[in-house]
Formats: structure tokens, C-alpha cells, sequence
């Protein structure tokens, strides 16, 4: 079975400082691995995937199978980065997938 | 184009009953997702359908069920609700429902079971 742990519930960084969500997954398969973002009062939405190995937001996450880790990093936060995020993982079964999501980490940006 | 939308937004309900929750998905998109999000659980998957077909299903009781229609709008079930039932059910659609398609994700309707 798949899981993704998320091991942090709330980080605080001060804004300009670098930041790392870190995501930790399990999973017998090939990974598919994605960042989603909730800012306050909107809807959860995509941020990143690792297959199309972009910047977004000056968010990047490398994927790292030997250490089964996808953590999402960025240089300098903003203030504007203070949302919750989680770590998700996709199957495939019957044609369809499903994403299995970590228990998110709340990320605080001080001014 | 427009976005995901569940109806209703909010909903209270007593134990033993049954609810229905609707999902209309973005235009042009077959695949629906439901997910129970919880703050003990986090976000679990429920079911997926394309085309009017179940092709997947999360690990919860047979209390819940779902069904999609021919214009890919989609409602899902509760019967016999429990206390444990309360959470936000978020509605997730995408193109073809594979993992090269983006989900898009609806506001969520809150389930209260008193």
C-alpha cells in the first residue's frame, strides 16, 4: 500500500529565509509524485508534479527514489507563500489513478 | 471556464440519515473524484468515475457510493450516517482522469452528523 508522510504539521520560517517541506512516500511502484497548495479560503490546487520538472512560484521538488523523499524547496520566501501544503502520490488501477495525500504542513512566512 | 462546483455548500444532518452531494466538473472533463478530508484522517480518496463507470474505490464502507450521469456531473451518497461521517468532501475533476491530467478541485461541501 502507498503513503506519504508529511513530517512537519507547521513550519515557520522568516520571510527571505529558504524553506523545505519535506515528503516522504511509500510505494511498490513508479512514483508520481505532486505538490498541491491551499491558500486561505481557496480551493486546493496543483503547484508542481515531478515529471514536468518545473519552477513554480520559485517552488522546485526533486525527486529522490533512493531516499523515497519529494521535498518542496524554495530559495527566498514571500509572505504570499503562507499557505498549507501537501505531498501527493498517484496509482494507476483499472485504468484510473488516485492520489494518496499526506497530512499537509501549514507554512507560516514571518514579515 | 467555469470551476468545479458542489452543491450544497454546507450541510447538517442528524445520524441514521442519508445525504446527497452533487459535483459538476469543468466543461469537457469526464473523470470525477470525491475525497473525505478530515483533520485526524487528512485527505482520502473515496471513488473515481469516467464515463459514467466506477473505475475506482478507496477504502471506506459500502454506506458510501456515488454515480455519475451522461453530462459527467456526479453525486455521491451517504447512507445511515455516523457521527464520524462530519467532514468536508471535496469533488475533484480532470480530462481523461490519469495522472498526466491535472485535477481541478471543487470548493468542498461540509457535512456536520449530529
Amino acid at each position: 500500500a502507498q503513503r506519504v508522510t508529511q513530517p512537519e504539521k507547521l513550519l515557520s520560517v522568516f520571510k527571505g529565509a529558504p524553506v523545505e517541506l519535506k515528503c516522504n512516500y511509500s510505494y511498490s511502484g513508479s512514483p508520481e509524485l505532486f505538490w498541491y497548495v491551499q491558500y486561505s479560503r481557496q480551493r486546493l490546487q496543483l503547484l508542481l508534479r515531478h515529471i514536468s520538472r518545473e519552477s513554480i512560484k520559485g517552488f522546485t521538488a526533486d525527486l529522490n527514489k533512493g531516499e523515497t523523499s519529494f521535498h518542496l524547496k524554495k530559495p527566498f520566501a514571500q509572505e504570499e507563500d503562507s499557505a498549507m501544503y501537501y505531498c501527493a502520490l498517484s496509482s494507476s488501477g483499472a485504468g484510473s489513478y488516485q492520489l494518496t495525500f499526506g497530512k499537509g504542513t501549514k507554512l507560516s512566512v514571518i514579515p | 471556464k467555469a470551476g468545479v462546483t458542489q452543491t450544497p455548500r454546507y450541510l447538517i444532518k442528524t445520524r441514521g440519515q442519508q445525504v446527497t452531494l452533487s459535483c459538476s466538473p469543468i466543461s469537457g472533463h469526464r473523470s470525477v473524484s470525491w475525497y473525505q478530508q478530515t483533520p485526524g484522517q487528512g485527505l482520502q480518496f473515496l471513488f473515481e468515475y469516467f464515463s459514467e463507470t466506477q473505475r475506482n474505490k478507496g477504502n471506506f464502507p459500502g454506506r458510501f457510493s456515488g454515480r455519475q450521469f451522461s453530462n459527467s456531473r456526479s453525486e455521491m451518497n451517504v447512507s445511515t450516517l455516523e457521527l464520524g461521517d462530519s467532514a468536508l468532501y471535496l469533488c475533484a475533476s480532470s480530462l481523461q482522469g490519469t495522472s498526466y491530467n491535472e485535477q481541478f478541485f471543487g470548493p468542498g461541501t461540509r457535512l456536520t452528523v449530529l
